[in-house]
């Protein structure tokens, strides 16, 4: 089974301030990881993903995450926010050792970000 | 330019009634996702289909059927025996790696959602 859980319903930041959202999962085996944004009354856009090497991850808008095996975390940083940073974030996982199953998601509960002046 | 488009944005259901939520992807994927989001739960997956003409049960399949007949349209339809449909709901599409036939490293485009709530 595969499961991902995001322990924070909401995160508040100032704009300037370096930002992390956490998500911690797990997995029978290796993971794919994603994290996506969504705005009031859109769908999801995605940021960025880990499938393997490097544990640090680059994506959109400034964004990265930083892919932990110890500890089956997978926190999506940013060294600076802005006001416009303030969303709906999802975090996602896929059990790399599951068959079939069409790239089954497994999507966390979001987290709120907001980011005042 | 390529993506998924949902349909209406708005809908609404009497008692009884089965609605058709559509959802059209001009990117060429194969594989199409329903999704429904409830404030709180995140996304729970309804139905999946790799190929036309072929689609799978989600975790919440129950007063849900889709169809495939075409490999850009993967409409919903929620019955009557769906008792809590109210709900926001997301149709999302991913590319195959056709030479490793191994999807699941990619990410999945999602649409801009159907709004459904009950009269």
């Amino acid at each position: 089974a595969q499961s991902v859980a995001q322990p924070e319903d909401q995160v508040n930041v100032a704009e300037g301030n370096p930002l992390t959202v956490k998500c911690t999962y797990s997995v029978s085996g290796n993971p794919y990881l994603f994290w996506y944004v969504q705005y009031p009354n859109r769908g999801l856009q995605f940021l960025l993903k880990y499938i393997t090497g490097d544990n640090l991850v680059k994506g959109s808008y400034g964004f990265e995450a930083e892919f932990n095996k110890s500890q089956t975390s997978f926190h999506l940083k940013k060294p600076s926010a802005l006001v416009s940073d303030s969303a709906l974030y999802f975090c996602a996982v896929r059990d790399i050792g599951l068959t079939g199953g069409g790239n089954k998601l497994t999507f966390g509960t979001g987290t709120q970000l907001k980011v005042e002046l | 330019d390529g993506g998924i488009t949902q349909s209406p944005k708005y809908l609404f259901r009497k008692e009884g009634q089965n609605v058709t939520l559509s959802c059209e992807q001009n990117l060429n994927h194969d594989a199409m996702y329903w999704y429904r989001q409830d404030p709180g739960q995140g996304l729970r997956l309804i139905y999946y289909s790799q190929i036309v003409n072929d689609f799978q049960k989600g975790d919440i399949a129950e007063g849900y059927s889709v169809s495939r007949e075409k490999k850009e349209s993967f409409p919903l339809t929620v019955t009557s025996a769906q008792k809590n449909p109210t709900a926001f709901y997301l149709c999302a599409s991913t590319p195959v790696d056709r030479l490793v036939s191994d999807y699941s490293n990619q990410p999945q485009h999602f649409g801009d959602g159907t709004r459904l709530s009950i009269l």
